[in-house]
Formats: C-alpha cells, structure tokens, sequence
C-alpha cells in the first residue's frame, strides 16, 4: 500500500497568515502518461464529513475559495491557504488515487494562534 | 444538489453483519461511481471499497474477504454488508460519490456518516 504521511500533525497559524500543510507519498503518485497527479485534498470541520477542496493536486474543486492551493509532483505535495480565515479552523487531510488501496494521511490539524 | 444519507444500526454484535444502506437524493445513482470510507473513532480515514456505475467492484485488500458493496437502482441506494464484525471495525462510515473520470478516485460529495460500533 502507499504511505501517505503529512507534516506537521498539527498547526497554529494566526488569521490572515499563510498556512502550508505538507502530504508525502512512499511512492510516486505522478502518472507518466499524462502527467498527472493522483492526489486530493480533503478539509473535515468537526462533526462534518470530509470535503474536497483539491483533485490532480492542483485542480481547486469548484466553490473552493481561492485561498486554497494545491502544489506538488511526485512524492511531496503542498496545501497552502494563502490568508487564515477563522472558518478555516478543520483537519486537512490528503488521498492518493494512483492505485487502490487508496489510502489517507493522518490528519494535519490546524487551529488558530 | 446531490446529497448522501447513511443509515443502519447503530450497536452490531462480534462476529455479526454489519450493515449499511446510503441513500442517494437530489440525483439518480445510475451512471455514477460509489464508495465506503470509514474513520475509527480519533483515527484517519480508510477507504473500504467502491462499486462502478457498470456494477463491478473494487475492495480493500484488508477487508475483501468480508465485504460486499452494491447498488440498488430501483430504490437509488448503495449497500454496504460487513461480516465477522471485531472491535476493530467500529467506526463512522461513510457513503460517497467517486469522480467518474477514468482512472482518477476522489471523493465527492460524502454522507454525514453513521457512527457503527461493535460490542457485545
């Protein structure tokens, strides 16, 4: 199965900061013949379930708000939201759809400072 | 607007079937694909499995020997059975819609989910 693995578990990050959470692969998630990437991003505000924000590690999901973006190739990938809003207070997690299993990462939950 | 409601019992028995139904409203299930993840209490999710809109199936390895996903058109419901439930299966599940892109495998949008717990 593929190892997904985020950085770091949890973030404090004050609002109108820059919050960046890191996703990496045990092995590549890049697919050769067209270039893609087989990743998602997933935000889960508790007692809600998971959504997506981001699919092909930078394609933002429709009505996501451009904060939100996606980077990465290979075995690291990037979700970065770019100003803190207080309603971006959730766990973030990652998902690999190169091969099945997919598999999740842990988590990254992020508070404010 | 598509939306996903889980449902079944809440308490399931060692070594019983677990089982869920997740209905599909807002949309029809025909020509879509579907899947199961489930989170155990305080942990990450895992995905279970997903049924295509042709009706094949793909299932985690660590739960294929138990598992059988499928689909209801008549009703617009996706079906989850579980057998030879332990402790470890405890979990909320959810029901969601895979993308129906060839070869691609995220997940939107998902059920509420259905907290599952097994015990005696």
């Amino acid at each position: 199965d593929i190892v997904m693995t985020q950085s770091p578990d949890s973030l404090a990050v004050s609002l109108g900061e820059r919050a960046t959470i890191n996703c990496k692969s045990s092995q590549s998630l890049l697919y050769s013949s067209n270039n893609k990437n087989y990743l998602a991003w997933y935000q889960q505000k508790p007692g809600q379930p998971p959504k997506l924000l981001v699919y092909w590690a930078s394609t933002r999901e429709s009505g996501v708000p451009d904060r939100f973006s996606g980077s990465g190739s290979g075995t690291d990938f990037t979700l970065t939201i770019s100003s803190l809003q207080a309603e971006d207070v959730a766990v973030y997690c990652c998902q690999q759809y190169y091969t099945t299993p997919y598999t999740f990462g842990q988590g990254t939950k992020l508070e404010i400072k | 607007q598509v939306q996903l409601r889980e449902s079944g019992p809440g308490l399931v028995k060692p070594s019983e079937t677990l089982s869920l139904t997740c209905t599909v409203s807002g949309g029809s299930i025909s020509g879509y694909h579907w899947g199961w993840i489930r989170q155990s209490p305080g942990k990450g999710l895992e995905w279970i499995g997903y049924v295509l809109y042709g009706g094949s199936t793909n299932y985690n390895p660590s739960l294929r020997s138990r598992l059988a996903i499928s689909v209801d058109t008549s009703k617009n419901q996706l079906s989850l059975q579980l057998n030879s439930v332990t402790a470890a299966d405890t979990a909320v599940y959810y029901c969601a819609r895979r993308s129906l892109i060839s070869n691609s495998g995220w997940f939107d949008p998902w059920g509420q989910g259905t907290l599952v717990t097994v015990s005696s």
